[in-house]
Protein backbone atom coordinates (compact mmCIF):
# COMPACT_ATOMS: atom_id res chain seq x y z
CA UNK A 1 0.00 0.00 0.00
CA UNK A 2 1.58 3.58 -0.90
CA UNK A 3 1.91 5.61 1.65
CA UNK A 4 0.78 9.79 2.08
CA UNK A 5 2.54 11.23 -1.03
CA UNK A 6 3.67 14.83 -0.27
CA UNK A 7 5.39 17.27 -3.34
CA UNK A 8 7.69 18.78 -3.45
CA UNK A 9 10.12 17.52 -0.96
CA UNK A 10 12.34 20.95 -1.18
CA UNK A 11 11.68 24.62 -1.96
CA UNK A 12 13.69 27.43 -1.70
CA UNK A 13 12.05 31.01 -2.95
CA UNK A 14 12.70 34.68 -2.00
CA UNK A 15 10.34 36.44 -0.20
CA UNK A 16 6.76 37.76 -1.68
CA UNK A 17 6.95 35.12 -3.47
CA UNK A 18 4.08 32.35 -3.83
CA UNK A 19 4.67 28.63 -3.22
CA UNK A 20 2.31 25.32 -3.11
CA UNK A 21 2.56 21.90 -1.76
CA UNK A 22 0.36 19.04 -3.15
CA UNK A 23 -0.47 16.43 -0.74
CA UNK A 24 -1.77 12.73 -2.12
CA UNK A 25 -3.31 10.10 1.12
CA UNK A 26 -3.75 6.78 1.44
CA UNK A 27 -6.27 5.77 -0.88
CA UNK A 28 -9.80 5.46 1.37
CA UNK A 29 -8.91 7.87 3.95
CA UNK A 30 -11.20 10.43 4.41
CA UNK A 31 -9.44 12.91 6.81
CA UNK A 32 -6.70 14.26 5.54
CA UNK A 33 -4.21 17.49 7.70
CA UNK A 34 -1.77 19.89 6.65
CA UNK A 35 0.32 20.58 9.59
CA UNK A 36 3.54 22.96 9.68
CA UNK A 37 6.52 21.90 12.03
CA UNK A 38 9.34 24.23 12.99
CA UNK A 39 12.69 23.44 13.22
CA UNK A 40 12.87 21.34 17.13
CA UNK A 41 9.07 21.61 17.60
CA UNK A 42 5.86 19.77 17.27
CA UNK A 43 3.51 19.39 14.56
CA UNK A 44 0.91 22.39 14.95
CA UNK A 45 -2.29 21.95 12.64
CA UNK A 46 -3.15 23.98 10.12
CA UNK A 47 -6.27 22.66 8.40
CA UNK A 48 -7.84 19.28 8.28
CA UNK A 49 -10.50 17.95 6.12
CA UNK A 50 -13.46 15.53 5.95
CA UNK A 51 -13.77 14.29 2.33
CA UNK A 52 -13.61 18.11 0.68
CA UNK A 53 -14.72 19.89 3.88
CA UNK A 54 -12.35 22.22 5.69
CA UNK A 55 -14.12 20.88 9.09
CA UNK A 56 -11.05 22.83 11.59
CA UNK A 57 -8.85 26.03 9.70
CA UNK A 58 -8.84 27.94 13.03
CA UNK A 59 -5.21 27.92 12.73
CA UNK A 60 -4.64 28.76 9.32
CA UNK A 61 -3.10 32.67 8.54
CA UNK A 62 -5.98 33.14 6.05
CA UNK A 63 -4.37 36.15 4.85
CA UNK A 64 -1.88 34.28 2.86
CA UNK A 65 -2.32 30.75 3.85
CA UNK A 66 -5.23 28.82 1.26
CA UNK A 67 -5.64 25.39 0.96
CA UNK A 68 -8.37 23.10 -1.42
CA UNK A 69 -9.05 19.06 -1.53
CA UNK A 70 -11.37 19.06 -4.48
CA UNK A 71 -12.71 15.58 -5.12
CA UNK A 72 -11.98 15.02 -1.36
CA UNK A 73 -8.83 12.95 -2.72
CA UNK A 74 -5.74 15.04 -2.93
CA UNK A 75 -4.94 18.49 -1.92
CA UNK A 76 -2.82 21.45 -2.00
CA UNK A 77 -2.12 24.35 0.29
CA UNK A 78 -0.65 27.37 -0.81
CA UNK A 79 1.25 30.47 0.45
CA UNK A 80 1.13 34.04 -1.27
CA UNK A 81 3.14 35.86 -0.33
CA UNK A 82 5.52 34.12 1.66
CA UNK A 83 7.51 35.46 4.09
CA UNK A 84 10.49 34.61 5.88
CA UNK A 85 8.77 33.18 9.08
CA UNK A 86 7.09 30.52 6.62
CA UNK A 87 9.94 28.39 6.33
CA UNK A 88 9.25 25.08 7.67
CA UNK A 89 8.35 21.95 6.97
CA UNK A 90 4.93 21.15 6.35
CA UNK A 91 3.57 17.49 6.47
CA UNK A 92 0.39 16.06 5.42
CA UNK A 93 -1.31 13.38 7.40
CA UNK A 94 -4.40 11.03 6.49
CA UNK A 95 -6.54 9.05 8.48
CA UNK A 96 -8.96 6.37 7.30
CA UNK A 97 -12.30 7.25 9.29
CA UNK A 98 -13.72 9.95 11.54
CA UNK A 99 -13.40 9.13 15.05
CA UNK A 100 -11.63 9.90 18.11
CA UNK A 101 -9.38 6.94 17.61
CA UNK A 102 -7.70 7.91 14.79
CA UNK A 103 -4.16 7.21 13.70
CA UNK A 104 -2.30 9.42 11.32
CA UNK A 105 -0.30 8.19 8.19
CA UNK A 106 2.04 11.10 7.57
CA UNK A 107 4.27 12.10 4.71
CA UNK A 108 7.73 12.73 4.64
CA UNK A 109 7.10 16.63 4.36
CA UNK A 110 7.73 19.40 1.98
CA UNK A 111 10.90 21.48 3.83
CA UNK A 112 10.19 25.46 2.52
CA UNK A 113 13.21 28.06 2.70
CA UNK A 114 12.25 31.18 2.22
CA UNK A 115 14.93 33.36 1.30
CA UNK B 1 0.39 26.22 21.18
CA UNK B 2 1.11 23.17 22.14
CA UNK B 3 -0.94 20.86 24.83
CA UNK B 4 1.83 18.07 25.78
CA UNK B 5 5.27 18.61 27.27
CA UNK B 6 7.60 16.38 26.92
CA UNK B 7 10.70 15.43 29.44
CA UNK B 8 13.31 15.52 28.69
CA UNK B 9 14.34 17.28 25.96
CA UNK B 10 17.57 15.40 24.96
CA UNK B 11 18.51 12.04 25.79
CA UNK B 12 21.64 10.28 25.28
CA UNK B 13 21.75 6.49 26.36
CA UNK B 14 23.93 3.22 25.25
CA UNK B 15 22.38 0.55 23.64
CA UNK B 16 21.11 -2.13 25.42
CA UNK B 17 19.56 0.47 28.22
CA UNK B 18 16.35 1.36 28.54
CA UNK B 19 14.89 5.24 27.49
CA UNK B 20 12.51 6.76 29.22
CA UNK B 21 10.38 10.08 27.95
CA UNK B 22 7.41 11.74 29.79
CA UNK B 23 4.94 13.88 28.33
CA UNK B 24 2.36 16.45 30.15
CA UNK B 25 -0.41 17.83 28.99
CA UNK B 26 -3.26 20.60 30.10
CA UNK B 27 -6.66 19.54 29.47
CA UNK B 28 -8.45 17.17 29.82
CA UNK B 29 -8.20 14.02 26.72
CA UNK B 30 -9.82 10.82 25.48
CA UNK B 31 -6.62 9.45 24.45
CA UNK B 32 -3.28 10.18 23.80
CA UNK B 33 -0.72 8.72 21.19
CA UNK B 34 3.28 8.16 20.91
CA UNK B 35 4.68 9.04 17.02
CA UNK B 36 8.85 9.03 16.02
CA UNK B 37 10.40 11.04 13.51
CA UNK B 38 13.33 9.96 12.48
CA UNK B 39 15.91 12.71 11.13
CA UNK B 40 14.30 14.55 8.19
CA UNK B 41 11.67 12.29 7.55
CA UNK B 42 7.87 12.03 8.67
CA UNK B 43 6.16 10.83 11.70
CA UNK B 44 5.30 7.44 12.24
CA UNK B 45 2.88 6.14 14.52
CA UNK B 46 3.91 4.05 17.71
CA UNK B 47 0.75 3.07 19.84
CA UNK B 48 -2.63 4.63 21.45
CA UNK B 49 -3.72 4.22 25.25
CA UNK B 50 -7.21 5.28 25.55
CA UNK B 51 -8.36 7.48 28.73
CA UNK B 52 -9.79 4.29 30.60
CA UNK B 53 -6.49 2.87 30.35
CA UNK B 54 -3.42 2.53 32.39
CA UNK B 55 -0.77 0.99 30.55
CA UNK B 56 -0.02 -0.86 26.81
CA UNK B 57 2.71 -2.51 25.23
CA UNK B 58 3.28 -2.98 21.92
CA UNK B 59 6.95 -5.01 21.09
CA UNK B 60 10.02 -2.89 23.21
CA UNK B 61 7.67 -0.09 24.12
CA UNK B 62 5.45 0.32 26.82
CA UNK B 63 3.29 3.23 27.46
CA UNK B 64 1.59 4.23 30.28
CA UNK B 65 -0.85 6.25 31.41
CA UNK B 66 -1.98 8.72 34.27
CA UNK B 67 -5.40 10.84 33.69
CA UNK B 68 -5.20 12.63 37.56
CA UNK B 69 -1.74 13.98 37.40
CA UNK B 70 -2.65 14.40 33.09
CA UNK B 71 0.91 12.39 32.14
CA UNK B 72 1.90 10.06 30.27
CA UNK B 73 5.25 7.77 29.59
CA UNK B 74 6.86 5.81 26.81
CA UNK B 75 9.22 3.46 27.86
CA UNK B 76 11.55 1.83 24.87
CA UNK B 77 13.85 -1.35 26.27
CA UNK B 78 16.82 -2.57 25.33
CA UNK B 79 17.41 0.17 22.87
CA UNK B 80 19.00 -0.08 19.93
CA UNK B 81 20.93 2.44 17.66
CA UNK B 82 17.85 2.20 15.31
CA UNK B 83 16.02 4.10 18.02
CA UNK B 84 17.41 7.28 17.66
CA UNK B 85 14.97 9.29 16.49
CA UNK B 86 12.47 12.65 18.38
CA UNK B 87 9.44 11.15 19.76
CA UNK B 88 6.73 13.22 20.45
CA UNK B 89 3.57 12.74 22.22
CA UNK B 90 -0.25 13.90 20.61
CA UNK B 91 -3.35 14.26 22.58
CA UNK B 92 -6.69 14.14 21.62
CA UNK B 93 -9.84 15.43 23.45
CA UNK B 94 -12.92 13.79 22.83
CA UNK B 95 -15.22 15.41 20.36
CA UNK B 96 -12.39 17.19 17.92
CA UNK B 97 -11.22 14.04 16.10
CA UNK B 98 -8.07 16.69 16.40
CA UNK B 99 -4.22 15.99 17.48
CA UNK B 100 -2.61 18.87 19.58
CA UNK B 101 1.39 17.33 19.58
CA UNK B 102 4.24 17.88 22.12
CA UNK B 103 7.45 19.40 21.96
CA UNK B 104 9.32 16.08 21.64
CA UNK B 105 11.96 14.12 23.30
CA UNK B 106 15.31 13.58 20.64
CA UNK B 107 16.99 10.28 21.92
CA UNK B 108 19.97 9.23 20.69
CA UNK B 109 21.04 5.33 21.30
CA UNK B 110 24.87 5.25 21.02
CA UNK B 111 26.79 2.20 19.73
Amino acid sequence: EAGVVQSPRYKIIEKKQPVAFWCNPISGHNTLYWYLQNLGQGPELLIRYENEEAVDDSQLPKDRFSAERLKGVDSTLKIQPAELGDSAVYLCASSPFRGDYNEQFFGPGTRLTVL
Amino acid sequence: SQQGEEDPQALSIQEGENATMNCSYKTSINNLQWYRQNSGRGLVHLILIRSNEREKHSGRLRVTLDTSKKSSSLLITASRAADTASYFCACGTSGTYKYIFGTGTRLKVLA
